[in-house]
């Protein structure tokens, strides 16, 4: 599975949108961008996926650079509840194991 | 709730002693996980199930660690003589679909064992 890189930590003010980067720039053409996060003192939490092409649902949305060497995900209007722990995780869709090999990961800091 | 349960929430050992920690997944999913995560690291994974069959065992650390899951349903992580570097939040996910297709994992809460 391809490796990412993310920054270790990011603010954001409490209303305004969270742009958080990854780069994944040795990215196959059949690994799936994941995006998950984790609360404090909770288990990780599934956010969004995509392929190539970009995607959103109710929590996020997902940019993917035409290359596919890097993503976005975007938290439109953040709010304190989103500070928290943020992976990017690429990886094959197939197999016979799906596990998810997370990095250290984004951690975002929402302030009021 | 319908989601993942692990228990005990907190588990604390003395150097040498046997744990075991459950989980419960929800049910009906086929696929179940365990991830082992250190303090201020992201989560690594150890071991993988589909139904009751230990199909990638390949992140466990040592023969200390030992995992089952034997009708298919909850799953309990050993650990033997628990040593001080065993200590760590453990993480049970589970999910609906066979490996191989895109399918979204369920965390549960996690177990921190600590091992004095």
């Amino acid at each position: 599975d391809a490796k990412t890189t993310q920054p270790p930590s990011m603010d954001c003010a409490e209303g305004r949108a969270a742009n958080l980067p990854c780069n994944h720039s040795t990215i196959s053409g059949n690994e799936y961008v994941y995006w998950y996060r984790q609360i404090h003192s909770q288990g990780p939490q599934y956010i969004i996926h995509g392929l190539k092409n970009n995607e959103t649902n109710e929590m996020a949305s997902l940019i993917i650079t035409e290359d596919r060497k890097s993503s976005t995900l975007i938290l439109p209007h953040a709010t304190l509840r989103d500070t928290a722990v943020y992976y990017c995780i690429v990886r094959v869709g197939g197999g016979n194991t799906d596990k998810l090999i997370f990095g250290t990961g984004t951690r975002l800091q929402v302030f009021p | 709730g319908a989601g993942v349960s692990q228990s005990p929430r907190y588990k604390v050992a003395k150097r040498g002693q046997d744990v075991a920690l459950r989980c419960d997944p929800i049910s009906g999913h086929v696929s179940l996980f365990w991830y082992q995560q250190a303090l201020g690291q992201g989560p690594e994974f150890l071991t993988y199930f589909q139904n009751e069959a230990q199909l990638d065992k390949s992140g466990l650390p040592s023969d200390r660690f030992f995992a089952e899951r034997p009708e298919g349903s909850v799953s309990t992580l050993k650990i033997q003589r628990t040593q001080q570097e065993d200590s760590a939040v453990y993480l049970c996910a589970s999910s609906f679909e066979l490996a191989g297709f895109y399918n979204e994992q369920f965390f549960g809460p996690g177990t921190r064992l600590t091992v004095l």
